[in-house]
This record gives structure tokens, C-alpha cells and sequence, in this order.
């Protein structure tokens, strides 16, 4: 599509559940990042793939997260156990990979842990 | 390593007058590249303007310029002719090869543009 598409737009779970989020990047672009925002402030980078394959995974906490982008699905970022300070909006965002193209973002998901 | 930094927590600005938001960058790439985008209230993240850090040219894109100074290592944003529909966070970003391409924000500045 002509448009990064997250889903779902808020997601809602208790402390210790697992969250599930999801993202469809831009037809034809073959790198994908995860962003965090939380409280509308600084973004935190998380992870960054290139198609299939993981790019940059510096920004993950390792022990509960967990991402893919798997060939004709939309790419996922799985969050295990989650936690109070979980709470943020995700980012999800691609670009060609040229570096002056910009990244174009989706809408985010809004994920409240209760 | 690389940092924005963003000096300028929130501004008022009268409608139509011209605004300019701060960004200065640090980098040892001598290959980069200098983004703002803007985020409403809504939330979304729209994509300004693009600098280059070989763009001999300022960049240009509507009521947006940005005022690149690579020597003074800044790249600030200028707004024309403000409308009440520019209030919104402006975030500052860097991409280059030393972060692997993620984007270094900076903190952002809110903007409010008043009647």
C-alpha cells in the first residue's frame, strides 16, 4: 500500500499479559523500524529490519521483546510480560533505504497497561 | 556519538508571522542526513523536509525551509506565514551511517500559534 498500516490503533492489557502489535510498511520498501514515544516525548529506537532480516537491534530489551518481519506478513512487534512503564505509543515506520529518503511513519498504536 | 538537540520546549508565535525552531546536531559522519516532522495533537507524524549534509542548497518545501548552517552544525526549521493549523510538536532527526540509519531524535519543541 501507499501507507505504513498499524494495527490496532490502541491496545489495552493487564500488567503480565502479552501485547501483540502490528505493521504493514509502504509497498516496495525494504526497511522497517520500531519507535517508542512515550508521553509524546522523545522517540526511543527499537528495532530496524531490512526485509526479513533484523538490521539493528541495539533498542530492544531483550528479555520481553521480540520482532519480526516475515516474507508476506505485516511485520510484528510482540511485547511478553508487559509492564506499567510498557506504556507508550509504538511507531512503526519504512523507507526505501536510500539515505535521503525519509522515513515515513504509521499512526502508531497506542498501547495502556493496566 | 550522535545527538539533536532541541533547545526550545514550546513557543507562542502570532499568526502569520514568521517562526523559526532551533536544531543542533553532533556527528562525526561526514555523510547525514537532517529530517523534521511535525506531530498533531492527533498524534500522527508527518514528514516536513529533508536536508542532505552535501545539499549545497537550503531545502524548500512550501511554507517550510530549513536554514542549514554546517558549520554551526544547525539546521533549524523556518515556518512562513504561521496558521493556527502548524500548532504541534516539531521533532528535530538525524540519520546517518554511524546509527545504522535509525533516526536520533531530539526532544521536540511544541509550537503554538495564536489568533
Amino acid at each position: 500500500g501507499e501507507e505504513v498500516a498499524q494495527t490496532p490503533k490502541h491496545l489495552v492489557r493487564g500488567e503480565g499479559q502479552k501485547a501483540k502489535l502490528y505493521c504493514a510498511p509502504i509497498k516496495g520498501h525494504s526497511y522497517v523500524f520500531w519507535y517508542q514515544q512515550v508521553l509524546k516525548n522523545e522517540f526511543k529506537f527499537l528495532i530496524s529490519f531490512q526485509n526479513e532480516n533484523v538490521f539493528d537491534e541495539t533498542g530492544m530489551p531483550k528479555e520481553r521483546f521480540s520482532a519480526k518481519c516475515l516474507p508476506n506478513s505485516p511485520c510484528s512487534l510482540e511485547i511478553q510480560a508487559t509492564k506499567l512503564e510498557d506504556s507508550a505509543v509504538y511507531f512503526c515506520a519504512s523507507t526505501k533505504g536510500d539515505s535521503n529518503q525519509p522515513q515515513h511513519f504509521g499512526d502508531g498504536t497506542r498501547l495502556s497497561i493496566l | 556519538a550522535q545527538k539533536i538537540t532541541q533547545t526550545q520546549p514550546g513557543m507562542f508565535v502570532q499568526e502569520k508571522e514568521a517562526v523559526t525552531l532551533d536544531c543542533t546536531y553532533d556527528t562525526s559522519d561526514q555523510s547525514y542526513g537532517l529530517f523534521w516532522y511535525k506531530q498533531p495533537s492527533s498524534g500522527e507524524m508527518i514528514f516536513l523536509i529533508y536536508q542532505g549534509s552535501y545539499d549545497e542548497q537550503n531545502a524548500t518545501e512550501g511554507r517550510y525551509s530549513l536554514n542549514f548552517q554546517k558549520a554551526r552544525k544547525s539546521a533549524n526549521l523556518v515556518i512562513s506565514a504561521s496558521q493556527l493549523g502548524d500548532s504541534a510538536m516539531y521533532f528535530c532527526a538525524m540519520r546517518g551511517t554511524d546509527s545504522n540509519y535509525q533516526l536520533i531524535w531530539g526532544a521536540g519543541t511544541k509550537l503554538i500559534i495564536k489568533p
